[in-house]
């Protein structure tokens, strides 16, 4: 079965400086990955999506993503963070279903 | 922001008894999903639709069933509410295109608690 990992639970990064959150998938065919933010007491949205094609993906607020195939990796970087950054990011791995890795809280200080 | 309504928006329920979540859309989307989203756990994916009447389990469908009797419709049912279903449930909605248009919109979510 399909699978998307966080393995950090907490991400925190200086206002200004560059920030990774990181996402690996395991997948028996051609990948389709997202990522997503959520800030407290809303539903999830979209911010970059992976299909097919280049392996930098550019999306919403200066978001982008790195698909590495070797790495089976799908890192959310973003080269200057803010404060208003600060969320909670999932990454998500698509088939049919969708399935949500368990979530990375990024806290940018100011 | 996509037309998606969840209802109730908050609800408490004793134990034992059946209660119903309701998912609204008005994007005419084929697909649509239900997730719980409990803190350390994420979103864990609890049933999807993939058309009327066409459902799937998910991770973690025991207690949990579903109906889509029309496109824009899609009930989660507790069939006998338990504490361990005290959660925040979430809708979402996506299509699935050869264009990649793929990604998923959700609700605004339900709080559940089972007292």
């Amino acid at each position: 079965a399909q699978s998307v990992a966080q393995p950090e639970d907490q991400v925190n990064v200086a206002e200004g400086n560059p920030l990774t959150v990181k996402c690996t998938y395991s997948v028996s065919g051609n990948p389709y990955l997202f990522w997503y933010v959520q800030y407290p007491n809303r539903g999830l949205q979209f911010l970059l999506k992976y299909i097919t094609g280049d392996n930098l993906v550019k999306g919403s607020y200066g978001f982008e993503a790195e698909f590495n195939k070797s790495q089976t990796s799908f890192h959310l970087k973003k080269p200057s963070a803010l404060v208003s950054d600060s969320a909670l990011y999932f990454c998500a791995v698509r088939d049919n279903d969708m399935r949500f890795g368990a979530g990375t809280r990024l806290t940018v200080k100011p | 922001d996509a037309g998606i309504t969840q209802s109730p928006r908050h609800k408490v329920t004793e134990t034992g008894t059946p209660v119903t979540l309701r998912c609204h859309q008005t994007e005419n989307h084929r697909y649509m999903y239900w997730y719980r989203q409990d803190p350390g756990h994420g979103l864990r994916l609890i049933h999807y639709s993939y058309g009327v009447k066409d459902t799937d389990k998910g991770e973690v469908s025991d207690g949990y069933s579903v109906s889509r009797s029309k496109t824009e419709d899609f009930l989660l049912t507790l069939e006998s509410a338990t504490s361990s279903q005290t959660s925040v449930y979430f809708c979402a909605i996506s299509e699935w295109t050869g264009r990649g248009n793929t990604e998923a919109f959700f609700g605004q979510g339900t709080r559940l608690t089972v007292v």
